[in-house]
This record gives C-alpha cells, structure tokens and sequence, in this order.
C-alpha cells in the first residue's frame, strides 16, 4: 500500500533563513512525488514534481525538493523564506492512478 | 485558461439535511477527483472519475454519498443525509487523462466548497 507522512504538524522560519519541509512515503515501484501548498480559504496549487531523473528538483516561487531513494524521502526546500510562503504545504505520492496526500505541514514565516 | 470551477463556496445545513455541490472542469481534462478535506487533514479522495465512468470510489460512503459525471464535463457531489461528520471542504480536481503510461499528471484544483453540519 502507498503512503505519504508529514512528520511536522508545523515549521516556523525567519524570513531570510532556509526552510525545510519534511515528507517521507511508502510506494511500491518507482514513485511519483509532489508538492502542493494551499493558501487560506484557496484550493491546493502545484509546486513542484519529481518523475525521474535528477534528485534536485526546481519548482514554483524559488522552491525546490530533493528526492532520496535510500531515505525514501522527498523533503521541500527554499534557500531563503519569506513571510509570504506562510501556508499549508502537502507532499502527495502517485501510485497506480491514485493521489494519496500527507496530513499536511503550516510553514509560518516570522518577520 | 479558466481553473476549476466550484459552487457553492459556502454551505450550512442541518444534520439529515442534503446538499449538493457542483464541479466544473479544466476544459480538456478528461479526470475529474472529488476529495474531501477535514479541518486539520489532507484532502481525501472520494471518487475519481475518467470521462464519465467511475476510476475509484473505494472511499465513498455510498450510503449517503453519491456523484456523478453526466456527459464526462461537470461532476455533482450529493451528501444525502448529511452527519456532523460531513463538515468538510470539498475540493474538486482535474487533469489530463490518466494512464500507466501518463504517469505523474497534475492536479489542478478548484478553490472548495466549505460544508457546515449542525
């Protein structure tokens, strides 16, 4: 069975600082990993997606994710946050046609 | 290109009440998911469907949950009767066809429809 986790209820960073957004997921065969946030009272957006091929993927906004097989891990990185990436962020992991989604991480970014 | 399209935003009902909410499409796309999202968790799937024919609804309470997909373009989610349990946004979702050989497709999500049971 596929399974996405979000260790962190919630991550708090200064604006300047570097974030990191964990998710780990369970997949059998190759995964296909996402990134979506979600804004107050907005529908999810895409970020991000890794398919294959280069373990640092580039995305949205000055995000980018690391993909690691070994760790099965897909954690979601900015070099610099702002207080504007305050949300809600899911990591989703495709198995065979379904979307199965992690309970979600609130990133608030502090002036 | 226009998003996904939602209504109602809103909606309070009592509890044994029903209510209905309406999905409209990315034009083109020919899946349409519906996933319920409680306060607090991700969003869950409820049913997918490919055209107008059902993928997934493994998760649907079927009896008091029903969609459909008339003419494989806009979607109807009906609670019928509705639980407290029910008070949830409802997002609606769509993307190009699916397929093994299509592999990671993106979600394109509709902004919700907020439930409140009392």
């Amino acid at each position: 069975a596929q399974s996405v986790a979000q260790p962190e209820d919630q991550v708090n960073v200064a604006e300047g600082n570097p974030l990191t957004v964990k998710c780990t997921y369970s997949v059998s065969g190759n995964p296909y990993l996402f990134w979506y946030v979600q804004y107050p009272n907005r529908g999810l957006q895409f970020l991000l997606k890794y398919i294959t091929g280069d373990n640092l993927v580039k995305g949205s906004y000055g995000f980018e994710a690391e993909f690691n097989k070994s760790q099965t891990s897909f954690h979601l990185k900015k070099p610099s946050a702002l207080v504007s990436d305050s949300a809600l962020y899911f990591c989703a992991v495709r198995g065979t046609y379904k979307y199965i989604f992690g309970t979600g991480t609130r990133l608030k970014g502090l002036a | 290109e226009a998003g996904v399209a939602q209504s109602p935003r809103y909606k309070i009902i009592e509890k044994r009440q029903s209510v209905a909410f309406w999905c409209n499409p990315i034009s083109g796309h020919a899946t349409l998911y519906w996933y319920q999202q409680i306060l607090g968790q991700g969003p869950k799937l409820l049913i997918q469907f490919q055209n107008n024919g059902v993928v997934d609804d493994s998760q649907l309470p079927k009896d008091r949950f029903s969609a459909e997909r008339l003419k494989g373009v806009d979607s109807t989610l009906k609670i019928q009767p509705a639980k407290l349990e029910d008070s949830a946004v409802y997002l609606c979702a769509s993307s190009l066809i699916e397929s093994r050989i299509s592999g990671a497709n993106v979600l394109t999500f509709g902004a919700g429809s907020r439930l409140t049971v009392l």
